[in-house]
């Protein structure tokens, strides 16, 4: 079974602070995913990364940085906390396109960080 | 812009009927459909893939349907059990092979005893 760790479960920051939330996933998976989820707004795309070293943006990086040093770990960083960005965090991998490597399209996702930034 | 539309109101059904759900979707043309499950304060678990070429897709209680005419996707649960009782979450993938999904925002699913 493919397992994706987040590094919180749970955490509590002050405005300023710089956050970092870690992601690990245990499956060789090529590409990693970060979003974040409100009420009423659903899934929203921070980042991703297709390969070490690489990232894109999506569709809400503002306040945020990312960092993929190694496959398996997918660093999502807020350089300065504000209370806007209060919200659960959530890490997924998805296997490559390459055949034999799995579904591409189907996202494993972590148990999610709730972010409570004060 | 590109629209999916889940209805934001949960859906109460008694145990043992089938739940339905819809997944509507507008300025999109997706290649394939996929249907999570998320549980409270749990990140989403995948359930059921549909391509744009099929027309249903069926995992023991479950069915999905994908109709492209009228860019919709319906979700079935039948015979079903308070502990399908969570939110469940469509997700439109484009061709082209970028593999990053645009999800809806859910619909709540409670299903009483």
């Amino acid at each position: 079974d493919v397992k994706v760790t987040q590094s919180s479960r749970y955490l509590v920051k002050r405005t300023g602070e710089k956050v970092f939330l870690e992601c690990v996933q245990d499956m060789d998976h090529e590409n990693m995913f970060w979003y974040r989820q409100d009420p009423g707004l659903g899934l929203r795309l921070i980042y991703f990364s297709y390969d070490v070293k690489m990232k894109e943006k999506g569709d809400i990086p503002e306040g945020y940085s990312v960092s993929r040093e190694k496959k398996e770990r997918f660093s999502l960083i807020l350089e300065s906390a504000s209370t806007n960005q209060t919200s659960m965090y959530l890490c997924a991998s998805t296997a490559g396109a390459i055949e034999g490597q799995g579904n591409p399209y189907e996202q494993y996702f972590g148990p999610g960080t709730r972010l409570t930034v004060t | 812009s590109q629209k999916i539309e889940q209805n934001s109101e949960a859906l109460n059904i008694q145990e043992g009927k089938t739940a339905t759900l819809t997944c509507n979707y507008t300025n999109y043309s997706p290649a394939y459909l996929q249907w999570y499950r998320q549980d409270p304060g749990r990140g989403p678990v995948f359930l059921l893939l549909i391509r744009e070429n099929e027309k249903e897709k069926r995992k023991e209680r479950l069915k999905v349907t994908f109709d492209t005419t009228l860019k919709q996707s319906l979700f079935h649960i039948t015979a079903s059990q308070p502990a399908d009782s969570a939110t469940y979450l469509c997700a439109l993938d484009p061709s082209g092979g970028s593999y990053i999904p645009t999800f809806g925002r859910g619909t709540s699913l409670i299903v009483h005893p």
